[in-house]
């Protein structure tokens, strides 16, 4: 599975726009880039899944370049609930999948918003 | 709608104890994982279901550890003879088999916090 570089921590205020970028260099054809939110005491929460381009949902965005070897996940108008951790990951998440559709989890970043 | 429950959410136990850890996944759910995060670490893989079978075991630290599932449905994690290393929260994901292409994303569970005193 392809390993994920992502800043370990951001900080943010309220009402702002934040990006956190993921870099995945050996990204492989097959692969998917999937975000997860997690807070305290729960198990992680599916945000959004792209394979290029652009995709958006009701939460958040997300950019992927035409090489595919880095991410940014972009979160609109950030309020104090969003803090929590964010994990990129890249892989063949179908569980028909080569790999199973296992995921791999890095270190995530730490997202803090403040008041 | 019901997501995937785990329990219990908590579970402290004597070393040397044995374990159980219970996972109901979402309904028509065929793929189940199960996945253990220690604190301030990412989530490591344990072990996979397609059905019934698990077609990956990879991930499971020790023999004393083992899974099942029945009915295609409930799956439980067993820990024998546990170890202080084995404290962690244990969660448990699951989605559906829809072939190649769909791409359907894991849907988790809150996790059992296991503490082994």
């Amino acid at each position: 599975l392809a390993k994920t570089t992502q800043p370990i921590s951001m900080d943010s205020y309220e009402g702002q726009e934040v990006n956190i970028t993921c870099s995945h260099n050996n990204i492989a054809t097959n692969d998917y880039i999937t975000w997860y939110q997690q807070f305290p005491s729960q198990g992680p929460r599916f945000i959004i899944q792209g394979y290029k381009t652009k995709v958006t949902n009701e939460v958040a965005s997300l950019f992927i370049p035409a090489d595919r070897k880095s991410s940014t996940l972009s979160l609109p108008r950030v309020s104090l609930s969003d803090t929590a951790v964010y994990y990129c990951l890249v892989g063949d998440v179908e569980a028909g999948g080569t790999s199973y559709g296992k995921l791999t989890f890095g270190q995530g970043t730490i997202l803090t918003v403040h008041p | 709608g019901a997501g995937v429950s785990q329990s219990p959410s908590n579970k402290v136990t004597e070393k040397g104890k044995d374990v159980e850890l219970r996972c109901d996944p979402i309904s028509g759910h065929t793929a189940l994982y199960w996945y253990r995060q220690s604190l301030g670490q990412g989530l490591e893989f344990l072990i996979y279901f397609q059905g019934n079978s698990a077609p990956d075991k990879s991930g499971l630290p020790s023999d004393r550890f083992s899974a099942e599932r029945t009915g295609g449905s409930v799956s439980t994690l067993t820990i024998q003879r546990t170890q202080q290393e084995d404290s962690a929260v244990y969660l448990c994901a699951s989605s559906p088999r829809t072939g190649k292409g769909s791409n359907q994303p894991q849907h988790f569970g809150d996790g059992t916090r296991l503490s082994i005193l």
